[in-house]
């Protein structure tokens, strides 16, 4: 079945730092990927989706790009503020149908001011 | 646009007793879906329904969970029996799906936090 890998379980940041945060994926189907951010009391929402078709995503300052080959994806920002502090999670799209979706575990970024 | 609704925020139940949560889609929304978070399994899929039909209920734990849908406007999830390893965050999604492997944006409501004492 489809399963999505997010090794890193905690980011600690100051203001301004760099933020890169990868995963990687399996799945038979063409692949539909997208980050969604969870904060506090809050469901999870759409941060960025990307697709075979277009390989990049590009929203609120956060790029998403992934890689085929490796068959990897990864969240990054340049320079990330106190109110990114946040659960970031790399999802999968059930490529055969498009509905159900897989969670990473989720990477906990905490940015100090 | 208000966004899923999900009722009740919170609810504290006792063992053996039935909890029912309800879920109101956005309007216009074919697809519904729910999703459990815990801390030790993080966010897992239940079960789907579009058009009011289900269609995937594989995430459903076989015993004493149920779903139902009677109408577009709102998703039901009854837990009978609860039992402690029950609690969990409870979250209803909606998109506007189509048949054919549309990957349309799943739109979450805040949860309900279910405790089972």
């Amino acid at each position: 079945g489809d399963s999505v890998t997010q090794m890193q379980g905690q980011v600690t940041l100051s203001e301004d730092d760099f933020l890169f945060i990868n995963c990687t994926y399996s799945t038979t189907w063409y692949p539909t990927l997208f980050w969604y951010v969870q904060y506090p009391g809050e469901g999870p929402q759409l941060l960025l989706k990307v697709t075979t078709a277009n390989n990049k995503g590009i929203s609120r300052g956060f790029e998403a790009t992934y890689d085929k080959r490796t068959t990897s994806f990864h969240l990054q920002k340049a320079s990330v503020q106190e109110s990114d502090s946040a659960v970031y999670y790399c999802v999968l799209g059930d490529g055969g149908m498009g509905y159900k979706l897989t969670f990473g575990t989720g990477t906990s970024l905490l940015v100090d001011p | 646009n208000a966004g899923v609704i999900q009722t009740p925020r919170h609810k504290v139940t006792g063992k053996g007793q039935e909890a029912t949560l309800w879920c109101e889609p956005i309007s216009g929304h074919s697809a519904v879906f729910w999703y459990r978070q815990t801390i030790v399994q993080g966010l897992e899929f239940l079960t789907y329904f579009r058009n009011q039909a289900p269609i995937d209920d594989s995430g459903m734990p076989k015993e004493r969970f149920s779903a139902q849908m009677p109408n577009q406007s709102h998703s039901t999830l009854k837990i009978q029996s609860t039992q402690p390893q029950d609690s969990a965050v409870y979250l209803c999604a909606s998109s506007l799906d189509y048949w054919g492997g549309a990957k349309d944006t799943q739109y979450f409501g805040p949860g309900t936090r279910l405790l089972v004492l």
